[in-house]
């Protein structure tokens, strides 16, 4: 596609449920990123695939979270059993290449909310 | 542990004047990159401009240069003649050999007219 897709674009639910994000990366990418940003503060880095293997996923919160690429394009975001605090902006990125100079590409995230 | 400091949490500039916006980070590695990201109100993400630590000079995009200082681990962005669409959060990011991005929290600036 010409841009990172993310849907849904707004997510409200109620705790203890389970919800799952869709992220739809640059076509020609390689390398896409999950990222999880609180209101007033900076992405903090969740995980990241190199099409559709998992090299990094220090940055999970908890085992609640986990995340796919089973094709290496299209990567889904699931939180399961959902607390308060997991409520955020989820922001999913693609780059061409991985390496770490590259320009990371950002979707328009997702807001989650979590009653 | 990698760490990006951004202690701007605001600033202001007039349209047309020049403003600097400050980032000081930690790292043990030696091979790095650093990274100027915007958020405007959109709340999409925008990269900036980007530096190779390898590299002494510092990088320029148009009207966005950065003031790279390798032994102090400094990094500010300078944008001269500043308009309105600037205004945004401005992002100061780190990246390593693992690739992680580490994010800054953030400037807020508004540019007035």
């Amino acid at each position: 596609g010409a841009g990172v897709s993310q849907s849904p674009r707004y997510k409200v639910t109620k705790r203890g449920q389970d919800v799952t994000l869709r992220c739809d990366p640059i076509s020609s990418h390689a390398t896409l990123y999950w990222y999880q940003q609180a209101l007033g503060q900076g992405p903090e880095f969740l995980t990241y695939f190199n099409y559709e293997a998992q090299p990094d996923k220090s940055g999970l919160p908890s085992d609640r979270f986990s995340a796919e690429r089973p094709e290496g394009s299209i990567s889904t975001l699931t939180i399961q059993r959902t607390e308060q605090r997991d409520s955020a902006m989820y922001r999913c990125a693609s780059s061409e290449t991985g390496g770490a100079y590259d320009e990371q590409f950002f979707g328009p995230g997702t807001r989650l909310t979590v009653l | 542990a990698q760490t990006v400091t951004q202690s701007q949490p605001e600033m202001s500039v007039q349209e047309a004047e020049t403003v600097t916006l400050s980032c000081t980070y930690d790292t043990s590695e030696s091979d790095y990159y650093l990274f100027w990201y915007k958020q405007p109100p959109s709340r999409q993400m925008i990269l900036v401009i980007r530096q190779e630590a390898y590299k002494q000079q510092n990088a320029t995009e148009n009207r966005f240069s950065v003031n790279f200082q390798k032994a102090a681990k400094s990094f500010s962005l300078k944008i001269s003649d500043s308009q309105l669409g600037d205004a945004a959060m401005y992002f100061c990011a780190h990246a390593g050999n693992n690739r992680k991005l580490i994010w800054g929290l953030g400037t807020s600036l508004a540019v007035n007219p």
